[in-house]
């Protein structure tokens, strides 16, 4: 099976609030993680990368927060906007291969 | 800066029928990849390549082959196409093996869309 995942296919937000999108990976040796955004009809999008050194790490209205006790990563959006509506994964970098779960389709609703 | 550039983006093919999916970046990436996306899914690895002259499989290789006689450069060739590789291909690009010492993700192109019938 895939060593990383997404506990939700979905995610409906209102234009404003703030987004949170979970993610469990398996591998405990995995160092690396990176967040990808995918809108429709376009690749992968980086957004976000954090080591496993680290517990958080912040962008332009992200956050990531790593859980390495319970194998959990997070993606926080402040103040979603209607151009965040896309497809979100988180990838698990070991070695040479990014290992992606499913996504999670976010709608941000007006 | 182009980054990432794949042609075609859309293709039909017939079953049994061949063809070359064509990826170039323009980033000087020495790492390179092939992805295939089966809807609702996410990626999985078909081929990287980790230099010039050097290429490896990933999970799904069967049914593929790739060469990368440039850095630029990596194709990915479908020698007879089948209905199970009806799939979003995707190439992608990165400085160093593992991302993480250069803190370089993997640059990713638009896709191709590929249809067999």
């Amino acid at each position: 099976g895939e060593s990383v995942g997404l506990h939700l296919p979905t995610l409906s937000v209102q234009e404003g609030d703030n987004s949170i999108i979970n993610c469990a990976y398996s591998n405990s040796a995995s160092d690396y993680f990176i967040w990808y955004k995918q809108e429709s009809g376009k690749g992968p999008q980086f957004i976000i990368d954090i080591r496993s050194n680290m517990d958080k790490r912040q962008g332009q209205r992200v956050t990531v927060l790593l859980n390495k006790t319970v194998k959990h990563l997070s993606l926080q959006i402040a103040a979603t906007q209607p151009g965040d509506s896309a497809v979100y994964f988180c990838a698990e970098n070991n070695d040479y291969k990014l290992s992606f779960g499913a996504g999670t389709t976010v709608t941000v609703r007006a | 800066n182009a980054g990432v550039t794949q042609t075609p983006k859309f293709r039909i093919l017939k079953i049994g029928q061949s063809m070359t999916l064509q990826c170039a970046q323009d980033m000087n990436h020495n790492y390179m990849y092939w992805y295939r996306q089966d809807p609702g899914m996410g990626l999985k690895l078909i081929y990287y390549s980790v230099g010039a002259g050097i290429t490896d499989k990933g999970e799904v290789p069967n049914g593929y082959n790739v060469s990368r006689s440039t850095t630029e450069d990596f194709p990915l060739r479908l020698e007879l196409a089948a209905p199970s590789q009806t799939s979003v291909y995707f190439c992608a690009s990165s400085y160093s093996k593992r991302a993480f010492y250069s803190n370089q993700p993997q640059h990713f192109g638009d896709g191709t869309r590929l249809s067999i019938l």
